[in-house]
């Protein structure tokens, strides 16, 4: 069964510095999101993306977070500057056009010290 | 507006019980209410969902009750076995937009 591949799976990384995660949707979907997942808290909205474009965006998603799809395959969220309230689990996920079921990747841990 | 309800924070349910998590939402505008299972280290699995214009849909021993006037929705597991020990996420959504979730069940079903 096709899946959302994340990578990488766990990342450390200084306070300040950037980091880059990267994910591999279902080949033919087209809308793509990142949620993020807090340790012990509920899954929450980053964003959306369609059309080469974000469709939506939470306010959790602010000038720090970037997204790009910069190949057919591949969507990245850019962190430009680590803080250690951005320590979580991303997840990235994808959906067919015009189906409402979204299809969660692993996860990508983030741990900022 | 945007936010959905769960309930219990935790469940513990002998081996055959049955498991039952609650939730509730206030936008109207939602039209799909899926609900997710997540292993510890994994990322949320769809389990089953429902439309609104249902009141119930069963997929083997998930069930899922819809009251579209009182705006809540419940997951039944029925013979609740130790594998199926998760946590488990109401969410909801309208078309094309953010899926809103509940702030997650941990279910353990004891042998």
């Amino acid at each position: 069964e096709p899946e959302v591949t994340q990578t990488p799976s766990h990342q450390v990384t200084q306070m300040g510095q950037e980091v880059i995660l990267r994910c591999v949707p279902i080949s033919n979907h087209l809308y793509f999101y990142w949620y993020r997942q807090i340790l012990g808290q509920k899954v929450e909205f980053l964003v959306s993306f369609y059309n080469n474009e974000i469709s939506e965006k939470s306010e959790i998603f602010d000038d720090q977070f970037s997204v790009e799809r910069p190949d057919g395959s591949n969507f990245t969220l850019k962190i430009r500057s680590t803080k250690l309230e951005d320590s979580a689990m991303y997840f990235c996920a994808s959906s067919r056009l015009g189906e409402n079921t979204i299809y969660f990747g692993e996860g990508s841990w983030l741990t900022v010290v | 507006q945007q936010q959905v309800k769960q309930s219990p924070q935790s469940l513990i349910v002998q081996k055959g019980g049955i498991s039952i998590i609650n939730c509730a939402y206030e936008n109207t505008a939602f039209d799909y209410f899926p609900w997710y299972q997540q292993f510890p280290g994994k990322g949320p699995a769809l389990l089953i969902a429902i439309r609104p214009d249902v009141s119930e849909k069963k997929e083997g021993r998930f069930t899922i009750s819809f009251n579209k006037s009182a705006k809540q929705f419940s997951l039944h597991i029925m013979d609740s076995q130790p594998g199926d020990s998760a946590t488990y996420f109401c969410a909801a959504r309208t078309s094309g937009s953010r899926l809103t979730f509940g702030e997650g069940t941990q279910l353990t079903v004891n042998p």
